[in-house]
């Protein structure tokens, strides 16, 4: 089945532990990218990748980091979590325009 | 970015009723798609639609890329099409731009 799986779904954690969410896709698609969502602002990009070894930022990219080694993960990295960063996070991927998002992970910064 | 507006903002309905959704985008684009988020948050592929109409049981949607906007319809609504639903467009790159959604709740 394709799709796009990302993990943990739900994470509690406290202020300045690192955490990684990883993101997976089987479609081999060249294109991913990172959205969080949050009330009243709606779903922002955060990172994207155009392919191995290439990432860019989006919109909101302070306090995180990407890194795409191969072609089916993009983890999303926070080195030092802040409250701020409490989101629903997305993973997207994309061969030909339209995307693919993953279940989504909630994210609580205490 | 392009701009991404949806209308209304919240719509209830009752449960058989036929319903519309509003997307008007600011620029010309290569994807236009809709999406439900369920209340677990899941956004679920809906349509992919730069242009012209598609129908998928009893949701269809039309573009119309020359005059900028998204139409999509719900017809005999059911209590599990509650939810929030997001048109999202993107140009030249890939970046989507989500509108504010359309929070639908279907009553029984």
């Amino acid at each position: 089945e394709a799709q796009v799986t990302q993990n943990p779904r739900y994470l509690i954690t406290v202020t300045g532990k690192k955490l990684t969410v990883t993101c997976s896709q089987n479609m081999n698609h060249e294109y991913m990218s990172w959205y969080r969502q949050d009330p009243g602002l709606g779903l922002r990009q955060i990172y994207y990748s155009m392919n191995v070894e290439v990432t860019d930022k989006g919109d909101v990219p302070e306090g995180y980091k990407v890194s795409r080694k191969e072609k089916r993960n993009f983890p999303l990295i926070l080195e030092s979590p802040s409250p701020n960063q409490t989101s629903l996070y997305f993973c997207a991927s994309s061969s030909h325009y339209e995307q693919y998002f993953g279940p989504g992970t909630r994210l609580t910064v205490t | 970015g392009i701009q991404v507006e949806q209308s209304p903002p919240d719509l209830i309905l009752q449960e058989g009723a036929n319903s519309t959704l509003r997307c008007n985008f600011s620029d010309s684009v290569n994807n236009l798609q809709w999406f439900h988020q369920n209340p677990w948050g899941q956004l679920i592929n809906l349509f992919y639609i730069p242009s012209g109409t598609k129908q998928n049981g009893r949701l269809s949607a039309t573009t119309v890329a020359t005059e900028r906007y998204s139409l999509l319809y719900i017809s005999s609504s059911q209590t599990t099409d509650s939810g929030v639903y997001f048109c999202a467009a993107c140009s030249n790159d890939y970046k989507l731009s989500f509108g504010a959604g359309t929070t639908v709740t279907v009553r029984a």
